[in-house]
């Protein structure tokens, strides 16, 4: 199976900052990586597709970007309906798809 | 409106068996793949089990072959996870998804509200 590694695993923002997040695979998954939102006690919801595209209705301060084995997810400006887990999937091999571990994004 | 509904979660005995079912609304249920997907208390995603359109192409997790069966009723627009042999690891919230993909699994775009399963003697 493929490995996703996020990191990091936990980070801590403020209202109006820059944030990345970083999603690593064991093995080339060309463009096939999604992300997701998650907050607690509810469903994950779509963000990204593809790397890159941005799923209708998610605001255009989340973007992705990325191919082969290095992927991010960057929100240009944090708002506090942000604060949540973000996963990265891979969907390049039907044999398992993979999630990351995940990133919390915490309110410093 | 796309609506995802799951049931059938509760508290089974190790080694006891459950059937998950997923009710679909809001879109032409017969068009999409779909899968299920859980996640452990405390803990990441997991993907378990993914069936396409027509029940052509099935995948499973190797953490479930073997021991869960997923199957759809397109008449019905419902999923369903039949899950055997259940083991205290596969204590989870099982969430119903929508795949954009047509054969093989891809991303999903629409979630359920999932159900839990609690396995414990």
């Amino acid at each position: 199976d493929i490995q996703m590694t996020q990191s990091p695993s936990t980070l801590s923002a403020s209202v109006g900052d820059r944030v990345t997040i970083t999603c690593r695979a064991s093995q080339s998954i060309s463009s096939w990586l999604a992300w997701y939102q998650q907050k607690p006690g509810k469903a994950p919801k779509l963000l990204i597709y593809k790397a890159s595209s941005l799923e209708s209705g998610v605001p255009s301060r989340f973007s992705g970007s990325g191919s082969g084995t290095e992927f991010t997810l960057t929100i240009s400006s944090l708002q506090p309906d942000d604060f949540a887990t973000y996963y990265c999937q891979q969907y390049n091999s039907y044999s398992g798809l993979t999630f990351g571990g995940g990133t919390k994004v915490e309110i410093k | 409106e796309v609506q995802l509904v799951e049931s059938g979660g509760g508290l089974v005995k190790p080694g006891g068996s459950l059937r998950l079912s997923c009710a679909a609304s809001g879109f032409t249920f017969s068009s999409y793949s779909m899968n299920w997907v859980r996640q452990a208390p405390g803990k990441g995603l997991e993907w378990v089990s993914s069936i396409s359109s027509s029940s052509s192409y099935i995948y499973y997790a190797d953490s479930v072959k073997g021991r869960f069966t997923i199957s759809r009723d397109n008449a019905k627009n419902s999923l369903y996870l039949q899950m055997n042999s259940l083991r205290a690891e596969d204590t989870a919230v099982y969430y119903c998804a929508r795949d954009w993909g047509v054969v093989v699994p891809s991303y999903f775009d629409y979630w359920g509200q999932g159900t839990l399963v609690t396995v414990s003697s």
